[in-house]
């Protein structure tokens, strides 16, 4: 089956643009996570959503981002007044409940800030 | 702060060896352990996982050793092949009553060669 897409994959942006990140999961997966990988480190935790809630934002860096998701599928990160450290691989992953259950992650979308 | 220290950030083995990967955590609330790869361009993918009430666990060439008193936890491959080069990160999660946010170490290149 179909797993985790994130679009775009690339996305040039210059400073102090808004950008939106999206991210499809895997059909009926309810968790839904977002990961920030910097160049040559770890990922790190952003946002959970359960359903279309989102218990857990103690991640996002900034107050310049945000995300949503609808439908219980589709979500939007997005990132206001962008800023060059905000260049790095955003990861969207999604699980199937969330309790130990494998996250399956997507390709990724590299953000590169001018 | 970084909860889970991984060792050591790059490793050249000669095929048919054995490479070992290292991890260390501090949150004693962590119950979930799992090792991620990731080749170049693509999301990471679980690679095997384990929980703290068992000390080793199989899969395939892939093992994981768990020392619960140490905190420590640890990846060997055995007969290593070059396909296997890529990056290999641990992660830890638990007690999030359902969110179960990874807190992933820092990752290690891992190159075979032939």
């Amino acid at each position: 089956g179909a797993g985790v897409s994130q679009s775009p994959s690339n996305k040039v942006t210059e400073k102090g643009k808004d950008v939106e990140l999206r991210c499809d999961p895997i059909s009926g997966h309810t968790a839904l996570y977002w990961y920030r990988q910097r160049l040559g480190q770890g990922l790190e935790f952003l946002i959970y959503f359960q359903g279309n809630s989102a218990p857990d934002k103690s991640g996002l860096p900034s107050d310049r981002f945000s995300a949503e998701r609808t439908g219980e599928s589709v979500s939007t990160l997005t990132i206001q007044r962008t800023q060059q450290e905000d260049s790095a691989v955003y990861l969207c992953a999604s699980s199937l409940s969330g309790r130990w259950d494998t996250q399956y992650f997507g390709p990724g979308t590299r953000l590169t800030v001018l | 702060q970084q909860q889970v220290k991984q060792s050591p950030q790059s490793l050249i083995v000669q095929k048919g060896g054995i490479p070992i990967i290292n991890c260390a955590y501090e949150n004693t609330a962590f119950d979930y352990f799992p090792w991620y790869q990731q080749f170049p361009g693509k999301g990471p993918a679980l690679l095997i996982a384990i929980r703290p009430d068992v000390s080793e666990k199989k899969e395939g060439r892939f093992t994981i050793s768990f020392n619960k008193s140490a905190k420590q936890f640890s990846l060997h491959i055995m007969d290593s092949q070059p396909g296997d080069s890529a990056t290999y990160f641990c992660a830890a999660s638990g007690d999030n009553f359902g969110n179960e946010k990874l807190t992933f170490g820092t990752g290690t290149r891992l190159t075979i060669i032939p």
